[in-house]
């Protein structure tokens, strides 16, 4: 069953620096999504991509947070610089047209700790 | 904006129970999706469940569109269940996004 990839898993870096996240969805899913979850708290939407395009990223922390979809495919999440409270789950989600609505599949997730 | 609310917020169960979670939503949707989260962060895929009932060996869900609920039932709990169990809808005025509710945290003790 074909799944959304995520790398690396796990990351730990001392605050200031920078890091990436690399998401490549389900093979056809035009839609890709970046989301951040706290723990005990449901995703919160950073970045969706239609394509190459984004819709939405109203939700980004534009002055740190940075996300390119090139190619229309895989995708990068960048933090520069990273601050303690960017510790979280980032997620990855591509989904496709089910009916009327697009339903959205998940990746293993990145753990972020910021030290 | 659309509000989305599940219940219980916390369930311990022993193994072998069944349980019911109940997500209600605050307008008409044309699409709900169930996940599990599982201990390591995964969120997995229930059911895509717009209306109707659907299961899935041990799992199934029921949506009421028009009453703007739907229930997830688990069987014959297993200790491998446990996690946070979540509901999510679209908004109104897209059909891509998802407004999440706060979650179902299902302990099952062996």
């Amino acid at each position: 069953e074909a799944e959304v990839a995520q790398s690396p898993r796990y990351k730990i870096t001392e605050k200031s620096q920078a890091v990436a996240f690399w998401c490549d969805p389900i093979s056809g899913h035009a839609t890709l999504y970046w989301y951040r979850q706290i723990l005990g708290q449901g995703p919160e939407l950073l970045v969706q991509f239609q394509d190459e395009s984004v819709v939405d990223d109203s939700q980004l922390p534009k002055d740190r947070f940075s996300a390119e979809r090139l190619k229309g495919v895989d995708s990068t999440l960048k933090i520069q610089p990273a601050e303690l409270g960017d510790s979280a789950m980032y997620l990855c989600a591509s989904s496709y047209r089910a009916g009327g609505s697009y339903e959205q599949y998940f990746g293993p997730g990145t753990r972020l700790t910021v030290t | 904006g659309i509000q989305v609310e599940q219940s219980p917020p916390d369930l311990i169960l022993q193994e072998g129970a069944n349980s019911t979670l109940r997500c209600n939503f605050s307008d008409s949707v044309n699409n709900l999706q169930w996940f599990h989260q599982n201990p390591w962060g995964q969120l997995i895929n229930l059911f895509y469940i717009p209306s109707g009932t659907k299961q899935n060996g041990r799992l199934s869900a029921t949506t009421v569109a028009t009453e703007r609920y739907s229930l997830l039932y688990i069987s014959s709990s297993q200790t491998t269940d446990s996690g946070v169990y979540f509901c999510a809808v679209p908004p109104g005025d897209s059909n891509y996004q998802l407004i999440w509710g706060a979650g179902t945290k299902l302990i099952i003790k062996p």
